[in-house]
């Protein structure tokens, strides 16, 4: 069926080191793939996303990878900073052209000053 | 641009109880979903409206229901409440044009079953 795993569950940084959050998706039909920020009593922010005509996006300090054939993509934080520290979401659409997103399991970044 | 608001922002009912919940997407959008966020199983959706017209619909039992207004509000309603239904209730608005992926997620309900 359906799914979304993403790994590791929690991750432990030290400021301005590089945090990466990997997820795996099961339908080979999705084209969807956005990441999302949570913060403690907040809803999930869209931080960046990517569709499967794309390998990478980048915005500043934030960048994204695509393999469609291991239908894996991940996250990459640089330079950290102790407002990164947050759930991070990872997400895809099970079919190509459909809204309905199945999320990951969520990532506890914590970045250590 | 306002973004999603939610109302209301807590709410504690009892057992057996019904809820309303309110959605109002960011302006110019006219696709509303809704999520239910708990530790134990995520976030899960549980149903897309678009142009009042439900379009999608998650793995949830007919308890949980919703509805679109012309205005693109949302309401979604859930009856018989049960204490496993304690949980963040989240909006997410999408733009309505074709290939417009991105979903904005409101501040979210919490909602509490004793």
């Amino acid at each position: 069926g359906e799914n979304v795993e993403q790994h590791p569950s929690t991750l432990s940084v030290q400021e301005g080191d590089s945090a990466v959050i990997k997820c795996t998706y099961s339908d080979s039909a999705s084209n969807y793939f956005p990441w999302y920020k949570q913060e403690l009593g907040k809803g999930p922010q869209l931080i960046i996303d990517i569709r499967s005509n794309v390998g990478e996006k980048k915005d500043q300090r934030i960048a994204v990878t695509l393999n469609k054939t291991a239908k894996h993509f991940s996250l990459h934080i640089t330079e950290t900073q102790p407002e990164d520290s947050a759930v991070y979401f990872c997400a895809a659409n099970p079919t190509s052209g459909t809204y309905k997103y199945i999320f990951g399991t969520g990532t506890r970044l914590k970045v250590l000053a | 641009k306002a973004g999603v608001t939610q109302t209301p922002r807590y709410l504690i009912k009892t057992r057996g109880q019904q809820v309303t919940l309110s959605c109002s997407p960011i302006s110019g959008h006219r696709s509303v979903s809704w999520y239910q966020q708990t530790p134990g199983q995520g976030l899960q959706f549980l149903f897309e409206y678009f142009s009042e017209t439900q379009r999608n619909k998650g793995n949830f039992p007919g308890r949980f229901s919703g509805r679109q207004f012309s205005n693109s509000r949302s309401e979604m309603n859930v009856s018989t409440l049960e204490l496993g239904d304690s949980a963040l209730y989240l909006c997410a608005s999408r733009q309505s044009r074709d290939s417009s992926y991105e979903q904005y997620f409101g501040p979210g309900t919490r909602l509490t079953v004793t």
